[in-house]
């Protein structure tokens, strides 16, 4: 248990629906993480958000839209996905945002499956 | 640009041998640092191990070291006394300089242990 809490843990969704990603972490950290995981690819950075103000939109396509209303809780909102947005979505968070030795700790992800 | 290169999608290692993970990097950055993350097949990333580019010793957690060579810019990861529970994707990362908030990932190594 790293103390960062990803909820759905799984996701199916057509692509006309609209959908919601929470993720809240207990560690007191100050900056917030979007990853997307798909087979057989590195880790995409998408989103980061630092003290609540958004400070990384990694060219992410505008269905996928965040929101960070405090520096404990991140949301991914979906809508009109396609099926190659089908990945395993990490939440992460630091205690700061800058710094080399600035350790990010993840989440357990949702798996999320468009059809 | 900064890259993170593991050249060893799979790894098998029989339960209680040590086993060697490898990770090269490359950066033109001073001062950063490199993480190790273990993904076991529920698709949480968990932190194993960080080294700081200017640690004079390697990095060691348990039975996990970081066989760090700045010269060869390589930090490959050694699990010590191997267990079936280690059976997992393992991933290098690196964040790199004061002004970076990205970490940077491998495409990970599939460890497998075998009995």
């Amino acid at each position: 248990e790293t103390g960062v809490t990803q909820t759905p843990r799984h996701l199916v969704m057509g692509m006309t629906n609209k959908k919601s990603l929470k993720c809240e972490q207990h560690l007191g950290h100050n900056a917030m993480y979007w990853y997307k995981q798909s087979a057989k690819k590195p880790l995409e950075l998408m989103f980061v958000y630092n003290f609540k103000e958004q400070t990384e939109n990694n060219s992410v396509p505008s269905r996928f839209s965040p929101e960070c209303p405090n520096s404990s809780h991140l949301f991914l909102h979906l809508h009109t996905l396609q099926p190659e947005d089908s990945a395993l979505y990490l939440c992460a968070s630091s205690q700061d945002l800058r710094g080399e030795t600035e350790t990010q700790y993840f989440g357990p992800g949702t798996r999320l499956l468009v059809l | 640009a900064q890259k993170i290169t593991q050249t060893q999608p799979g790894m098998f290692v029989q339960e209680k041998e040590a086993v060697t993970l490898d990770c090269t990097y490359d950066t033109s950055d001073p001062s950063y640092g490199l993480f190790w993350y273990k993904q076991p097949s529920s698709g949480e990333m968990i932190f194993l191990i960080y080294q700081g580019s200017y640690d004079q010793q390697n990095a060691t957690e348990g039975r996990y070291s970081l066989n760090f060579q700045k010269a060869r810019k390589s930090a490959n990861l050694v699990i010590s006394a191997s267990q079936l529970g280690d059976s997992a994707m393992y991933f290098c990362a690196m964040r790199g300089g004061y002004n970076t908030d990205k970490l940077i990932f491998g495409t990970g190594t599939r460890l497998q242990v075998f009995p």
